[in-house]
């Protein structure tokens, strides 16, 4: 079926370490979208990479998209505390013209102070 | 802008029983989900609808049943609850443009346990 897979499922960090997480699809994305969820909160959007090799960045937060456009990876660079919650990837899939992004199974990642 | 609106927040089901959760925008979208969010398998998609009157399975539609009767409303009903649809569900619009820089709104999601 259509999946993107995404690792690690866990990380722990010292507070001030970098951090990454990676999404993988078997076949070639449109796009990549990235979400941040906090805990007991819902998922808010963070980002959109369309292009090949695409890096985008957000402060701390580096965004990359694939050359082959089939994986993607965020890092975050000396994480806080402020940046604990679960990082979704989301793609695209288009079923009989409709388009609908699946969503990873998500990174949680804790910081530890 | 309230931005998307979720109805309840929290519920307990006993096995068996209906009820429909509630979404509604104020942002003029399109389209609009429903999701499920469970331990370890992230976000699945339920049902969704790309404008009023339309609705469309999703990854994991048995059990459930929507309705969009208006634009800025998507229902989500669930006719015979079972143990099985313990979750916490989200619901999300968007614009009509695919691939647009804005991304999904999600609401503040419904946590609901059947019992």
């Amino acid at each position: 079926g259509q999946q993107v897979m995404q690792i690690p499922q866990y990380q722990h960090v010292q507070e001030g370490e970098d951090f990454t997480t990676y999404c993988n699809s078997s076949t070639t994305l449109s796009n990549i979208q990235w979400y941040k969820q906090r805990p007991g909160g819902h998922p808010v959007f963070l980002i959109q990479l369309v292009k090949s090799g695409e890096v985008k960045k957000q402060k701390r937060l580096t965004f990359q998209f694939g050359e082959a456009k089939k994986n993607s990876s965020l890092h975050i660079t000396a994480t806080q505390t402020t940046d604990v919650g679960t990082y979704f990837c989301a793609a695209p899939f288009t079923t009989s013209g409709t388009y609908k992004y699946i969503f990873g199974t998500g990174t949680r990642l804790k910081v530890l102070a | 802008n309230a931005g998307v609106t979720q109805t309840p927040k929290f519920r307990v089901l006993k096995t068996g029983q209906s009820m429909t959760l509630l979404c509604a925008q104020d942002m003029n979208h399109e389209y609009m989900y429903w999701y499920r969010q469970d331990p370890g398998m992230g976000l699945r998609l339920i049902h969704y609808s790309v404008g009023e009157g339309t609705t469309a399975k999703g990854e994991v539609p048995d059990g459930y049943n929507v309705s969009r009767l208006k634009k800025q409303n998507f229902l989500l009903g669930l006719e015979s609850a079972a143990p099985s649809q313990t979750s916490v569900y989200f619901c999300a619009s968007s614009t009509r443009r695919t691939g647009g820089s804005y991304g999904y709104t999600f609401g503040s999601g419904t946590r609901l346990t059947v019992v």
